[in-house]
């Protein structure tokens, strides 16, 4: 099993509906979890972080957290074409600094 | 802003051949990170380094070394390149320890023929 998985992709949504991208881990005692996104040929920036269960905003950003289930996921409201890329999920293990990514999930929103 | 500046963008080196790419962040980042991205593998943890001259070996080490010298540069050394290791290498810093935000520099795609 990957420490952490995310379903690769693509998805594809309409513009203006919301993008539903989901990760699930396996280390029980992660504690920091994050999202980034990477569009095509560029590198990875960080657009949520999020530390306890629950849900956390940030403009049309939802990250929601449970870690009873393992699984850190990332709502997009509103999509945009903009918003097309490649999402990195990324948990902090429990060894240090160290951050474990996801294979990623491409989302491509349709005009 | 912060600046991840890695040397080259795009590289072609020949089997057997030693390879250094070389990564150098402005922000006065304790920690720098080498990562190598593939298709449906997501980025992997080469090596990293906490502070100047220390290293540790991130989930593939094998058949790479590091070098830090300076806190500002990171290089990753492939000793002996081969064609499984042609893939696209990504230099991440971050201001220290527990701060997960990663900065990441441009990557540098190399191939090894």
């Amino acid at each position: 099993q990957k420490e952490v998985e995310q379903n690769s992709g693509p998805l594809s949504v309409p513009e203006g509906a919301i993008a539903s991208l989901n990760c699930t881990y396996s280390d029980r005692v992660s504690q920091s979890f994050f999202w980034y996104r990477q569009y095509s040929g560029k590198s990875p920036e960080l657009i949520m972080s999020i530390y306890s269960n629950g849900d956390k905003e940030d403009g049309r950003f939802t990250a929601q957290l449970n870690k009873a289930s393992q699984y850190v996921s990332l709502l997009i409201r509103d999509s945009q074409p903009s918003d097309s890329a490649t999402y990195l999920c990324a948990v902090r293990g429990n060894q240090g600094g160290k951050l474990i990514f996801g294979q990623g999930t491409e989302l491509s929103v349709k005009p | 802003d912060v600046k991840v500046t890695q040397s080259s963008r795009y590289l072609v080196k020949r089997t057997g051949e030693k390879v250094f790419l070389e990564c150098v962040q402005d922000m006065d980042h304790e920690n720098m990170f080498w990562y190598r991205q593939d298709p449906g593998l997501g980025l992997r943890l080469i090596y990293f380094s906490y502070d100047v001259k220390m290293k540790e070996k991130g989930d593939i080490p094998e058949g790479y070394s590091v070098s830090r010298e300076k806190k500002e540069r990171f290089s990753l050394i492939l000793e002996s390149a081969s064609t499984n290791q042609t893939s696209m290498y990504l230099c991440a810093s971050s201001l220290r320890q527990g701060r997960e935000k990663l900065f990441f520099g441009s990557g540098t795609q190399l191939s090894v023929l």
